[in-house]
């Protein structure tokens, strides 16, 4: 069975803090990945994608590590409103596009 | 925002009867999927669909079945619901496309099964 782990939280930071995480995955087949954000009673939604360089958008930065077979997200400048759940999901290469989610990791940002 | 709406929104229903869910999007996307989210076990994949009538089992397909007649339409059907089957289920919607194959998912349902 494909497995995505996430540390579920939830982790607590103040305002302006950089917070990072995790998300580790079992198949080395796996071709895709991405982070998701969820807002609480809302539906999912994509953040970024991770590409095998590693991508920045504004204040987030995403990496890949194949060898160790996990993807990270690192938030800088933390605001009251990057508090959310963040899904990490995983497709594996070729054939049909199942994705696999992980659980999620909640984040509060106080003031 | 991606076309995708889900009805109904939210629904009360009692132990053994049928309940039917749908799905609908106006992005001509090829994949539409059916999860079911809930606390402790984030999003899990009941069923899937590649194209009109091609559909398969996803990891939790148990006491569910699905229909696509039709590219903008994926309903979901709980044949005699049970109180397990109580949940927020999350329509979504994606393109095949190796390099970047982003989701889109729908505002969900939330199904209580007294």
């Amino acid at each position: 069975r494909k497995e995505v782990e996430q540390d579920p939280g939830p982790f607590n930071v103040p305002e302006g803090a950089t917070v990072a995480f995790n998300c580790t995955y079992s198949n080395s087949a796996s071709q895709s990945f991405f982070w998701y954000r969820q807002d609480c009673r809302k539906e999912p939604k994509l953040l970024m994608s991770v590409y095998s360089s590693g991508n920045e958008d504004g204040r987030f930065t995403a990496q890949l590590n194949r060898a160790s077979q996990y993807i990270s997200l690192l938030i800088r400048d933390s605001k009251l409103s990057d508090s959310a759940t963040y899904l990490c999901v995983v497709n594996e290469a070729g054939g049909s596009y199942i994705p696999t989610f992980g659980r999620g990791t909640s984040l509060i940002v106080h003031p | 925002d991606a076309g995708i709406t889900q009805s109904p929104r939210h629904k009360v229903t009692e132990t053994g009867t049928p309940v039917t869910l749908r799905c609908h999007q106006t992005e001509n996307h090829r994949y539409m999927y059916w999860y079911r989210q809930d606390p402790g076990h984030g999003l899990r994949l009941i069923h899937y669909s590649y194209g009109v009538k091609d559909t398969d089992k996803g990891e939790v397909s148990d006491g569910y079945s699905v229909s696509r007649s039709k590219t903008e339409d994926f309903l979901l059907t709980l044949e005699s619901a049970t109180s397990s089957q109580t949940s927020v289920y999350f329509c979504a919607i994606s393109e095949f496309n190796l390099d970047d194959n982003e989701q889109f998912f729908g505002p969900g349902t939330r199904l209580t099964v007294l």
